[in-house]
């Protein structure tokens, strides 16, 4: 199985701040990275997939990058909305495996 | 609108089994690629299981193979989760999602229902 290591596991910002997230597979993946954003008691949103393509809708303050077993979540301008945790999850091969999270908070 | 309605959870003793239900709305269901996933509590996020739009090809996570069963009746726009044997550790909050994928899993989930809660206690 291929293994997701993101860090760090959290992260403190205030609003206005830019934030990165990074997060490793285990193996070589090519683009077949994404990721999601979990609010409390709500269900994850996806917000990035193929690593840098952002989901219809998602604000153009969210950035994705890299490739292969490394790659970045960015999240510039911090907006209070953004305070959640956000997962990464390799989509190139069964079984799919997530990240063990990323909690951005205040 | 896409919608995902999840139902089915509830509380069991181990070695009990129960069968979760996914009512989906707002899309094409007959070409879609359906997955379950699950999230203990306080804890990330699993993947479950996967089944194509025919139903012709699932998959599961090794940690169910042989407990659990994903299936879909496609004349009624319903996902199901058939889970056999339960134990402690499947204690988690079980989300449908819809794959961005058209027919075969791709991997990208882009719509979520809003999860059922299963107990596995005694």
């Amino acid at each position: 199985d291929i293994q997701m290591t993101q860090s760090p596991s959290s992260v403190s910002a205030s609003v206005g701040d830019t934030v990165t997230i990074t997060c490793r597979a285990s193996q070589d993946i090519s683009k077949w990275l994404v990721w999601y954003q979990q609010k409390p008691v709500k269900a994850p949103k996806l917000l990035i997939y193929t690593s840098s393509t952002l989901q219809t809708g998602v604000p153009s303050r969210f950035s994705g990058g890299g490739s292969g077993t490394e790659f970045t979540l960015t999240i510039s301008s911090l907006q209070p909305e953004d305070f959640a945790t956000y997962y990464c999850q390799q989509a190139n091969s069964f079984p799919y495996t997530f990240g063990q999270g990323t909690k951005v908070e205040i | 609108e896409v919608h995902l309605l999840e139902s089915g959870g509830g509380l069991v003793q181990p070695g009990g089994s129960l069968r979760l239900s996914c009512e989906a709305s707002g899309f094409t269901f007959i070409t879609s690629a359906m997955i379950w996933v699950r999230q203990a509590p306080g804890k990330g996020l699993e993947w479950v299981s996967a089944i194509s739009h025919s139903g012709g090809s699932t998959y599961s996570a090794d940690s169910v193979r042989g407990r659990f069963t994903i299936s879909r009746d496609n004349s009624k726009n319903t996902l199901y989760l058939q889970m056999n044997n339960l134990r402690a550790e499947d204690t988690a909050v079980y989300y449908c999602a819809k794959d961005l994928r058209q027919y075969d899993s791709g991997g990208i989930f882009d719509s979520w229902g809003q999860g059922t809660l299963v107990t596995v206690s005694s």
